[in-house]
């Protein structure tokens, strides 16, 4: 099976400006999580979507969304970027009955000047 | 709920000495945990989990891990490591039925030859 998909893989924005991230999980899998890494932070907890609807959510302003289509595939919006955002973007799925093993895709490197 | 505590920020290690990676965790409830690897400009891989049954875990390459519940441990182990295992490595856990992991600070592991 392919693994955790994530595209771009690398993205430069500038402050203010939106951005739309994209997950493809590994194909079965209906759960999606997102994580931010940052050197300060660490690795947090964004969101958790589960057949379309977000089951979870960690503690990240509203400017941070995100969606599932019915193919499982995520997206994860950022909207009024600002410096502190800058980090890589973590997707990971997990399968059917196990929602605690999750795996994750190389992530998106988001540079914001 | 859940702490994780990765005791050592840093530990460098000769080639083929034994190496052990330190991680506490806090938790008012079950939770299960795991142990995951991050290769520089990568995602991050799962070495092993400890769900249930045999607190010794034995993951990929040559890593294990036991989970010792009175000390609320579960620490990394290899009794030879090599170049290639330097990386960052993360102890995670997650409460039962939950879906959001929580994450150590990370470890860095460096192999000196």
């Amino acid at each position: 099976k392919a693994g955790v998909t994530q595209t771009p893989r690398y993205l430069i924005k500038t402050r203010g400006q939106q951005v739309t991230l994209s997950c493809s999980p590994i194909s079965g899998h209906r759960s999606v999580s997102w994580y931010q890494q940052t050197p300060g932070q660490g690795l947090q907890f964004l969101f958790e979507y589960f057949s379309e609807t977000q089951r979870n959510k960690g503690n990240f302003p509203g400017r941070f969304s995100g969606r599932q289509f019915s193919n499982s595939r995520s997206e994860m919006n950022v909207s009024t970027l600002e410096l502190g955002d800058s980090a890589l973007y973590l997707c990971a799925s997990s399968g059917p009955g196990q929602i605690e093993t999750q795996y994750f895709g190389p992530g998106t490197r988001l540079l914001v000047l | 709920a859940q702490s994780v505590t990765q005791l050592d920020s840093q530990v460098p290690v000769f080639e083929e000495a034994p190496v052990e990676l330190r991680c506490n965790y806090s938790s008012s409830v079950s939770v299960y945990l795991f142990w995951y690897v991050q290769y520089p400009n990568q995602g991050l891989q799962l070495l092993l989990k400890y769900l249930s049954g045999s607190t010794l875990v034995k993951g990929i390459n040559g890593f294990e891990a036991e989970f010792n519940k009175s000390q609320t441990s579960f620490h990394l182990r290899k009794p030879s490591v090599h170049i290639s295992d330097t990386a960052e490595y993360f102890c995670a856990v997650i409460a039962v039925g939950a879906s959001k992991i929580i994450f150590g600070s990370g470890t860095r592991l460096s192999i000196r030859p």
